[in-house]
């Protein structure tokens, strides 16, 4: 089991551009999620997933889609960067809901 | 709101010593209490998940302990190596339903010197 897999691992993008962070996990896993990690603060939920087909928002959701159209795949989405969302952004799944997440490595995103 | 309070915010000791991290959270109700390790670079890790029945958990090295009267977790790293260097994270479980009742900490940065 490769786990959970995101790409890209570093970019680079200048204002206003988009861009669309991959995440794929092969343990069958239902629940997805998005986080992003910024200096001295905790971890926080952007969007999460239950299941293909069903998405909802989390703490910061403002500037990001995603979509999950199969059970491996959830990619993240920034409509039009903006240099606040600077930062590394990680994938999660778990089988269950309240069970330990499993987390990607992380794409680290900077925006001039 | 809730709230995982977490400290020291960073600690070093040397190799072979122990160290114990606190983790203290203002969450209800309460599903379970989970730690992280995250190495440099890379993603979180899942070290241990407690519940509230749960006051003692294991894995290897490492042995988190559990409060649910006082609001406190404790995590105890026995015979520090060098890689132990890491964040450690508290995270806690509000409603056992998923990513949305997750409080996190900000973390400890423990740095472990030869």
């Amino acid at each position: 089991n490769a786990g959970v897999t995101q790409t890209p691992k570093f970019q680079v993008l200048k204002t206003g551009q988009s861009m669309t962070l991959q995440c794929a996990q092969d343990m069958n896993h239902e629940y997805m999620s998005w986080y992003r990690q910024d200096p001295g603060m905790g971890l926080r939920l952007i969007h999460y997933s239950v299941g293909a087909g069903i998405t909802d928002q989390g703490e910061v959701p403002n500037g990001y889609n995603v979509s999950r159209s199969t059970t491996e795949d959830f990619p993240l989405r920034l409509l039009s960067a903006a240099p606040s969302q600077t930062s590394v952004y990680f994938c999660a799944s778990s089988y269950f809901a309240d069970q330990p997440q499993n987390f990607g490595d992380g794409n680290r995103l900077s925006i001039l | 709101k809730n709230q995982v309070e977490q400290s020291p915010q960073s600690l070093i000791i040397l190799e072979g010593k122990n160290c114990t991290l606190q983790c203290n959270y203002t969450v209800s109700p309460f599903s379970n209490l989970r730690w992280y390790k995250q190495d440099t670079g890379r993603g979180p890790v899942s070290l241990t998940i407690m519940t509230f029945s749960e006051n003692t958990k294991s894995n290897g090295r490492y042995t988190a302990t559990l409060d649910a009267d006082t609001k406190q977790s404790s995590l105890h790293i026995t015979a520090s190596q060098l890689s132990d260097s890491a964040s450690y994270i508290c995270v806690v479980s509000d409603s056992g339903g998923g990513a949305d009742g997750l409080t996190f900490g900000k973390g400890t940065h423990l740095i472990i010197q030869p």
